[in-house]
């Protein structure tokens, strides 16, 4: 069954340095979506992307942050100056359609330090 | 704002027995869909319902929707060690483009053998 891949699994960097998650979202699919989870709270929507476009962002997607597909396969987010409260577990998903259920990775955990 | 709240928080129960899950949100949605979520792992989708449905089955899962009560259910019958993981909802209100999917703080389920 095709499924979302992310990677890297754990990326640990440094406080003020940029990182990329990568992202390869199911191939037939239109709709991408970046979530995060802070250890022990929720799952929270950070941006949804269609068309090449960012379809909607939520109040955490500040100007740090940046999605991109740079090509027909890869979804990636980019954090420019990370801070420690970025530190979490990062979501990749897709989706066919809207609604449609969202598939998601195994995520990326992001430690800053 | 929209969100999907669980209730219990925590749940123990031998194998074999039933599990219930609830989930309340707060305003319209589209669709609302469960999710499980093994520790340290990716949501694994289970059930979507639309906003028009109000019963849906898939295997040993039942869920129910009230739209009048903004109200869900997850059943889970004759449970198995296996089924130990964390329970979410999460609704989908988005109004256009892609989905947003509002996820609640989760069930954490134990399955007892």
């Amino acid at each position: 069954e095709p499924e979302v891949t992310q990677t890297p699994s754990h990326q640990v960097t440094q406080m003020g340095q940029e990182v990329i998650l990568r992202c390869v979202p199911i191939s037939n699919h239109l709709y991408f979506y970046w979530y995060r989870q802070i250890l022990g709270q929720k799952v929270e929507f950070l941006v949804s992307f269609y068309n090449n476009e960012i379809s909607e962002k939520s109040e955490i997607f500040d100007d740090q942050f940046s999605v991109e597909r740079p090509d027909g396969s890869n979804f990636t987010l980019k954090i420019r100056s990370t801070k420690l409260e970025d530190s979490a577990m990062y979501f990749c998903a897709s989706s066919e359609i809207r609604n449609q259920p969202q598939h998601f990775g195994d995520g990326t955990r992001l430690s800053i330090l | 704002s929209q969100q999907g709240e669980e209730d219990p928080q925590a749940l123990s129960i031998q194998e074999g027995e039933n599990a219930t899950m609830n989930c309340s949100y707060k305003t319209s949605i589209n669709n609302l869909q469960w999710y499980r979520q093994n520790s340290g792992r990716g949501l694994v989708h289970l059930i979507l319902i639309r906003s028009n449905e109000r019963e849906k089955h898939s295997g040993r899962l039942r869920v129910t929707l009230d739209t009048s009560k903004k109200s869900s259910s997850l059943l889970i019958t004759a449970s198995r060690a296996a089924d130990t993981a964390s329970y979410f909802c999460a609704t989908d209100g988005s109004v256009r483009g892609a989905q947003k999917l509002v996820f609640g703080q989760g069930t954490r389920l134990t399955i007892n053998p």
